[in-house]
């Protein structure tokens, strides 16, 4: 079964720290893999996809790796801020015979306090 | 980039009435639309998906007549949810699918029905 599994299942730290959320997928056969950020009551908002090939992608203070041989990913958040606090999901995409079907993890509720 | 338009952001009405919500993509023409319920502190669950001039694919266990779905241009899909009772209340997001391959979200919609 195709699943997407996320640690840990919430956070909270202090602003200014850094905090690093874990993916861990059975999806297969893989075709890539995206790291949302959905505040309360707001549509999810990409942070960064990547594909096969790639370790590594990087969107300001946000820091995605992949490693597909053991099909885990990270995002890390570095100097966080107040604003980071949200759900933190991993999508991660099947390749099928009609196109990608997305399958969600169940998220990371990330909370920054002062 | 692109961006996608979702209105109302939320709603309520009486059980037995109508609901319709709308999906537009503002810069770009969306081949295919997803429609998504989510529940507090769950993951998106896909309920159909849409492509443009043809009739939405809908997972298991999602009732065609009760969520109608029509996906008439490339610019906009609508979800309508018929007759509706109290526990359709929910979080609706619609997702469109450019024609790169990338997937945006829509802000949602907050669906109470009293």
């Amino acid at each position: 079964k195709n699943q997407v599994e996320q640690s840990p299942q919430s956070l909270i730290i202090l602003e200014g720290k850094n905090c690093t959320l874990q993916c861990n997928y059975t999806v297969s056969p893989f075709s890539n893999l995206r790291w949302y950020k959905q505040d309360t009551g707001r549509g999810p908002v990409s942070l960064t996809i990547m594909t096969f090939s790639e370790n590594t992608k990087s969107n300001g203070r946000y820091t995605a790796t992949l490693d597909a041989d053991t099909k885990q990913s990270s995002l890390h958040i570095t100097a966080s801020q107040l604003s980071d606090s949200a759900s933190y999901i991993c999508v991660v995409s099947l390749q099928t015979g009609g196109g990608n079907k997305l399958t969600f993890g169940t998220g990371t509720q990330l909370k920054v306090e002062l | 980039g692109a961006v996608v338009s979702q209105h109302p952001s939320r709603v309520i009405c009486k059980s037995g009435t109508s609901v319709k919500i709308e999906c537009r993509s503002l810069d770009f023409q969306a081949t295919t639309m997803f429609w998504y319920r989510q529940f507090p502190k769950q993951s998106l669950m896909l309920m159909a998906t849409s492509n443009e001039g043809s009739k939405a694919t809908y997972e298991q266990g999602v009732e065609k007549d009760k969520f109608l779905i029509n996906h008439a241009s490339l610019t906009l899909s609508t979800l309508t949810v018929t007759s509706a009772h109290p526990e359709d209340s929910s979080f609706y997001i619609c997702s469109a699918k450019d024609r790169v391959g990338g997937y945006t979200f829509g802000s949602g919609t907050r669906l109470t029905v009293v």
